[in-house]
This record gives structure tokens, C-alpha cells and sequence, in this order.
């Protein structure tokens, strides 16, 4: 099974812009991937942020968005603000049918 | 509305059984995917299981061989069988709904602990 890599944690000043990122042991992340992201706040359930790479889901804000950098997805924040201050994570779907969640990245705001 | 509620968490020694529950509402299982998503206490995100629309099962390799999971369509309802449970599968279980292989989860889970 892949290992998808994220940034263990990122701090950013209010205002301020963040990107981050999911990479595949396996190689190259691509819109094939699907990649999705998702915030969760302590005791709540994940929140879909973005889905099929760049699509935001039902009232999230448009300062989040999503895309490919690289070989890896991408997640950024412009304009942080405190609320911003969650863990995210990032999905990717398998050809074999299989999904796999990124190890996560703890954003503080600060 | 969209609505999914997890069931049959509890307190089950190393080696046993217990079945998960999701009963969906405002729409049909049968033409859904839906995933076992779980979360260890402190610990991150990490997907389990998914029945596609078409009845196909997929797992991930740290429950395969171990998890089942089935779709009751007169129930709108999809299970999800654990055997021989180990300490590693404490967890708070979610069930969600993919569209376009994106993951809507609703509920708040169900915490499944795995201890003598």
C-alpha cells in the first residue's frame, strides 16, 4: 500500500499565505488521483475542503484552493485566519480501488 | 437531507468480533459508494474499507482478511464485520459517502476499543 508524505505542521501569521502538499511513495500525484482535502478541529468530524484536485466544496471559502505543484497535490490558504488553525488532510484514490489518506499536517496560526 | 449515523461501537477484548453499522437517509446505498474511514485516538485519518455501487469490495492492508464489509439495500444500511480485533483497531469509526472519489462524512462515529 502507497504512503502518502504531508508536512507534519506549518505555522503562518494572520494574513499570510500557506501551500501544502501531498506526495506518493509510488511516485507522481496526478488528477487521475483525485486528490481531496479535508480539515479537522479537535473532537470534530472532517470537513471536505476540496475535491478532485481544484473543486471547493459547498461553502468553503475561497481562499482555500487546491491544485498539482510538482508531482505532488497542493493545498493553499491565502489569508489565513485564526479558525484556519485545524489539522488537514489529503486523499488520494488508487487505480486498484483503494483510497489512502496523507499522514497529515497540523496548522497553527499564529 | 443527507444523513449518516454509525452504530455498534464498544468495549471488545483482543481477538473478538463486533459489526459496525451506518444507516444512511436521503439516499440510496445501492447506488453509492460508501467507505469505513477511522481515526485512533491522537492519531491521524486512515481509510479502511469501501462496497462500490456494483457490490465490489476494497480494503486497506491493515484490515484485510480481518474486515467485511456489506450492504443491506432493504435497510439502506452497510455493515462492516471486524475479527479477530487487535489493540490497533481502537478507533472512532466514520462512514461516509464518496462522490467523486471525494469522502462526505456526516457523522460523529462510533469508538470501537479493542483492550483485555
Amino acid at each position: 500500500q502507497p504512503v502518502v508524505t504531508q508536512e507534519p505542521s506549518f505555522s503562518v501569521s494572520p494574513g499570510g499565505t500557506l501551500t501544502l502538499t501531498c506526495g506518493l511513495s509510488s511516485g507522481s500525484v496526478s488528477t487521475s488521483h483525485y486528490p481531496s482535502w479535508y480539515q479537522q478541529t479537535p473532537g470534530q468530524a472532517p470537513r471536505t475542503l476540496i475535491y478532485s484536485t481544484d473543486i471547493r466544496s459547498s461553502g468553503v471559502p475561497d481562499r482555500f484552493s487546491g491544485s498539482i505543484l510538482g508531482n505532488k497535490a497542493a493545498l493553499t490558504i491565502t489569508g489565513a485566519q485564526a479558525d484556519d488553525e485545524s489539522d488537514y488532510y489529503c486523499l488520494l484514490y488508487m487505480s486498484n480501488g483503494i483510497y489512502v489518506f496523507g499522514t497529515g499536517t497540523r496548522v497553527t496560526v499564529l | 437531507d443527507v444523513q449518516l449515523v454509525e452504530t455498534g461501537g464498544g468495549l471488545i477484548q483482543p481477538g473478538g468480533s463486533l459489526t459496525l453499522s451506518c444507516a444512511a437517509s436521503g439516499f440510496t446505498v445501492s447506488t453509492n459508494y460508501i467507505n469505513w474511514v477511522r481515526q485512533a485516538p491522537g492519531k491521524g485519518l486512515e481509510w479502511v474499507s469501501v462496497i462500490y455501487a456494483v457490490g465490489s469490495t476494497y480494503y486497506a492492508d491493515s484490515v484485510k482478511g480481518r474486515f467485511t464489509v456489506s450492504r443491506d439495500n432493504s435497510k439502506n444500511t452497510v455493515h462492516l464485520q471486524m475479527n479477530s480485533l487487535r489493540a490497533e483497531d481502537t478507533a472512532v469509526y466514520f462512514c461516509a459517502r464518496s462522490l467523486l472519489h471525494a469522502l462526505d462524512i456526516r457523522g460523529q462515529g462510533t469508538l470501537v476499543t479493542v483492550s483485555s
